[in-house]
């Protein structure tokens, strides 16, 4: 089975603060994504990487930077948290030329 | 532009009794199409996925949904409802030809009664 686990259930981060969410898949798939996931807008994605160290934004960029300098982990970072991205973190990772993603347990964030 | 939209952010059924949960889309390349289901502060489970092949697609618990082009619509259904189906439940359709990217519908609580 595909495991894909991401550091932290639940955070409360202070605005302005550093934010750092890590991902990480043992299945040696290429490409992992970060989505945001609010009541009503369903899954919006943030970042995506196709490969180490290579990455392409997705709808929602601004505010975050993503890293990639493994094949197995991929971190989404916050430069400076607001309220506005108090919200639920979804990680997914997903082997070359398959469609199917593969979802880690979430993190939510809240940022006061 | 392509899109996704689920009929219904709310669906209530009774236990026991069938399940519909509405996906249509507009795709302008042949689509690939999924079903993921949300548990309560849980990631997002892979139900069951269209990739070309049989229309009638059959998936875990007891899902299953049919392609139907004409309609461009991928409904999902389960003819006898358990109180644990309840959850959320995402339909998503690949994006254009894109290798990476799926489109996600809003999603829909599905909420059984006793």
């Amino acid at each position: 089975d595909v495991k894909v686990t991401q550091s932290s259930r639940y955070l409360v981060k202070r605005t302005g603060e550093k934010v750092f969410l890590e991902c990480v898949q043992d299945m040696d798939h290429e490409n992992m994504f970060w989505y945001r996931q609010d009541p009503g807008l369903g899954l919006r994605l943030i970042y995506f990487s196709y490969d180490v160290k290579m990455k392409e934004k997705g709808d929602i960029p601004e505010g975050y930077s993503v890293s990639r300098e493994k094949k197995e982990r991929f971190s989404l970072i916050l430069e400076s948290a607001s309220t506005n991205q108090t919200s639920m973190y979804l990680c997914a990772s997903r082997r070359g030329g398959r469609y199917e993603q593969y979802f880690g347990p979430g993190t939510r964030l809240t940022v006061t | 532009a392509q899109s996704v939209t689920q009929l219904g952010s709310h669906v209530s059924v009774s236990e026991g009794a069938l399940v519909l949960l509405r996906c249509n889309y507009s795709s302008s390349v042949p689509p690939y199409l999924f079903w993921y289901v949300q548990y309560p502060n849980q990631g997002l489970q892979l139900l069951l996925k269209y990739t070309s092949a049989a229309t009638l697609v059959k998936g875990i618990n007891g899902f299953e949904a049919e392609f139907k082009k004409s309609e461009t619509s991928f409904h999902l259904t389960k003819p006898s409802a358990h109180m644990s189906d309840a959850a959320e439940y995402f339909c998503a359709v690949r994006l254009g030809d894109s290798n990476y990217q799926l489109i996600w519908g809003a999603g829909t609580k599905l909420i059984i009664k006793p």
